[in-house]
């Protein structure tokens, strides 16, 4: 089956960029959707389709998705950005939906 | 506003069996796709299962298949996750979530809890 492959942590000071990879497989050629999960809260879609950003997500996330690696991006980051980040996407190939490990973010 | 909101959690030993309900409103619920996705205290989110909008399709992840059914009743904007054989790694909190075409998840609930526990 799939595999996305996210680093465990990530760590940023206030103020610079964060920039959050999910690994997979020719991942370029699928659409992938990336999830903030604050402690205790339900997750949210803050990039999806790659690169498109919902209403209400501010102009700081932004995403990419090229060759074997999708990359969320955080620019000026904020303590209040400090969640659990997970890549996904759905594999055609198994008719499954894939989650990536998850990154943790924080804010120094 | 846009709600899903799950019933149904607790505690129940290995080998039992639980029914989870999500109950949907503010939207027009027969045109989404749903899912069940859990996470384990301390773990990632997982992906549990998918039914399309019209009931027609479900897919399982491998670690629930032939044990959990997903279904779903357009006439009362209801989603249901049947769950047997439970065993003590399907303690997790369990969301449904919305989506469509099997893109991004637009909506989730608040999550219910399930323990599997002796």
């Amino acid at each position: 089956s799939y595999v996305l492959t996210q680093q465990p942590s990530v760590s940023v000071a206030p103020g610079k960029t964060a920039r959050i990879t999910c690994g997979g497989n020719n991942i370029g050629s699928k659409s992938v959707h990336w999830y903030q999960n604050k402690s205790g809260q339900a997750p949210v879609v803050v990039i999806y389709f790659d690169s498109d950003r919902p209403s209400g997500i501010p102009e700081r996330f932004s995403g990419s998705n090229s060759a074997n690696t999708a990359t969320l991006t955080i620019s000026r980051v904020e303590v209040g950005d400090e969640a659990d980040y997970y890549c996904q996407l759905w594999d055609s190939s198994s008719d499954h939906r894939v989650f990536g490990g998850g990154t943790k973010l924080t804010v120094l | 506003q846009v709600q899903l909101v799950e019933s149904g959690g607790g505690v129940v030993q290995p080998g039992r069996s639980l029914r989870l309900s999500c109950a949907a409103s503010g939207f027009i619920f027969r045109n989404n796709d749903v899912d069940w996705v859990r996470q384990a205290p301390g773990k990632g989110l997982e992906w549990v299962a998918l039914i399309s909008y019209d009931g027609s399709s479900t897919y399982y992840a491998d670690s629930v298949k032939g044990r959990f059914t997903i279904s779903r009743d357009n006439s009362k904007n209801k989603l249901f996750l049947q769950m047997n054989s439970l065993r003590t790694e399907d303690t997790a909190i369990y969301y449904c979530a919305t989506s469509r075409d099997r893109g991004p998840f637009d909506s989730w609930g608040h999550g219910i809890l399930v323990t599997v526990s002796s």
